[in-house]
Order: C-alpha cells, then sequence, then structure tokens
C-alpha cells in the first residue's frame, strides 16, 4: 500500500488478555518503529527494528512486551497479560534506510483498550 | 538525555492571525529538532526538520522553524492561520550523534499542542 498501515485500529480486550497488533510499513522502507501515545501525552519510543533485527529495544516498559519482523517487512507487537495501564494508541512508523535524518512515515495507530 | 518542552496543551488563533507554537529542547549533543502535525484521524506527519544546515527551516503549509541554540528554543511559526491548520502539533528531538549513520532512530516527543483556528 501507499502508506504504513496499522491493524486493528481499535482492540478492546480484558485484563490478562493476550494481545497482537499488526503494522505493515512502505514498501522498501528498512527501519521500522513502535512508539506509545497515552492520553494527553506524546509520543513514546517502544523498539526500533533496522531489517529483521531489534536495533534498540530500550524502551519496551517490560517483559511482558516484545516485537518481532521476521522478514524484514511486517512486524508484529505483542502483549501479554494485559494491564488497564497498557490502555493506549500504539503508533508504527517506518522510514528509508534508518539514518536519523529520514522522515517517519506513521500509520493512524492500533487503540487498545483494557477493561 | 534529550528532551522537548511544550508548555501548555492549547492553544486558539483566530483565522490570520500569525500561529506561534513553542517549543524549548534540553540535549548534551547538537540536536536534531523536528516537528510533527496530527490532523484529525490521521497519522502524524513530518511538518519541517532542522540536522544543523539553516537555523530558518520551512516546511509544507507555509510553516516555518528557527532553531536558536542560545535559547534552546525551535518555535513553530506561520504568519497567517487557515482553518484547515487546526490540527494537534508535536515537537521532537535526536541526538546529532558523530557516527557515519549520523542521527539516533529515537526520536523523543513533546507532549503536543492542541491548534484550533476560529472564524
Amino acid at each position: 500500500g501507499a502508506g504504513v498501515s496499522q491493524t486493528p485500529s481499535n482492540k478492546v480486550t480484558e485484563k490478562g488478555k493476550y494481545v497482537e497488533l499488526r503494522c505493515d510499513p512502505i514498501s522498501g522502507h528498512t527501519a521500522l518503529y513502535w512508539y506509545r501515545q497515552s492520553l494527553g501525552q506524546g509520543p513514546e519510543f517502544l523498539i526500533y527494528f533496522q531489517g529483521t533485527g531489534a536495533a534498540d529495544d530500550s524502551g519496551l516498559p517490560n517483559d511482558r512486551f516484545f516485537a518481532v519482523r521476521p522478514e524484514g517487512s511486517v512486524s508484529t507487537l505483542k502483549i501479554q497479560r494485559t494491564e488497564r495501564g497498557d490502555s493506549a494508541v500504539y503508533l508504527c512508523a517506518s522510514s528509508q534506510r534508518g539514518q536519523g535524518l529520514g522522515e517517519l512515515f506513521f500509520g493512524e495507530g492500533s487503540r487498545l483498550t483494557v477493561l | 538525555a534529550q528532551s522537548v518542552t511544550q508548555l501548555g496543551s492549547h492553544v486558539s488563533v483566530s483565522e490570520g492571525a500569525l500561529v506561534l507554537l513553542r517549543c524549548n529542547y534540553s540535549s548534551s549533543v547538537p540536536p536534531y529538532l523536528f516537528w510533527y502535525v496530527q490532523y484529525p484521524n490521521q497519522g502524524l506527519q513530518l511538518l519541517l526538520k532542522y540536522t544543523s544546515a539553516a537555523t530558518l527551516v520551512k516546511g509544507i503549509n507555509g510553516f516555518e522553524a528557527e532553531f536558536k541554540k542560545s535559547e534552546t528554543s525551535f518555535h513553530l511559526t506561520k504568519p497567517s492561520a487557515h482553518m484547515s491548520d487546526a490540527a494537534e502539533y508535536f515537537c521532537a528531538v535526536s541526538p546529532h550523534l558523530q557516527s557515519t549513520q549520523g542521527g539516533s532512530e529515537k526520536l523523543v516527543f513533546g507532549k503536543g499542542m492542541k491548534l484550533t483556528v476560529n472564524p
């Protein structure tokens, strides 16, 4: 597609459940990022992939959060044993080569609500 | 560590008035600075960026920002607001590392500023 695609756009789950959020980046973009945006806050960095490998996962809040990008394209953010505090909009972005000067292209986000 | 501060969360201007959105940064190394905009029901998109070239940076839709090292500021301006400028605006910083790969991939965003334009 032309832009970054994220699914689902909305996810409501119960505390303790497992959730997967998917990101399909712009074709040809080697760098992929996950951010989390809580209500009233700016996006907060979670993890960055260059190709298939996680180049920087320092923003993942704890070991309940995990992300993969097995073929260097689509990425999945996985959250185990969800908690109410995980409720937020999860944003995915991609860019060319990850040079740090480039423009990040963001998807519309996946809104997660944990009841 | 790098950070940006956007004081306040909401600004309201009249159509045709000057838009001024303030951003102050903190960085221990020369920074790259960005403004992103989020229109309703859309993803964030880059408005403009400063990467140590010209200190006055022009972006899309008539916006510009000036990097002032002495004031650690990167305020966003537009001479005349249009109704279509109503959106949320985020300032962000990335450290300018001295490496072959340029800056870091990790943007640190401010809390954002919601701009309302009144007719």
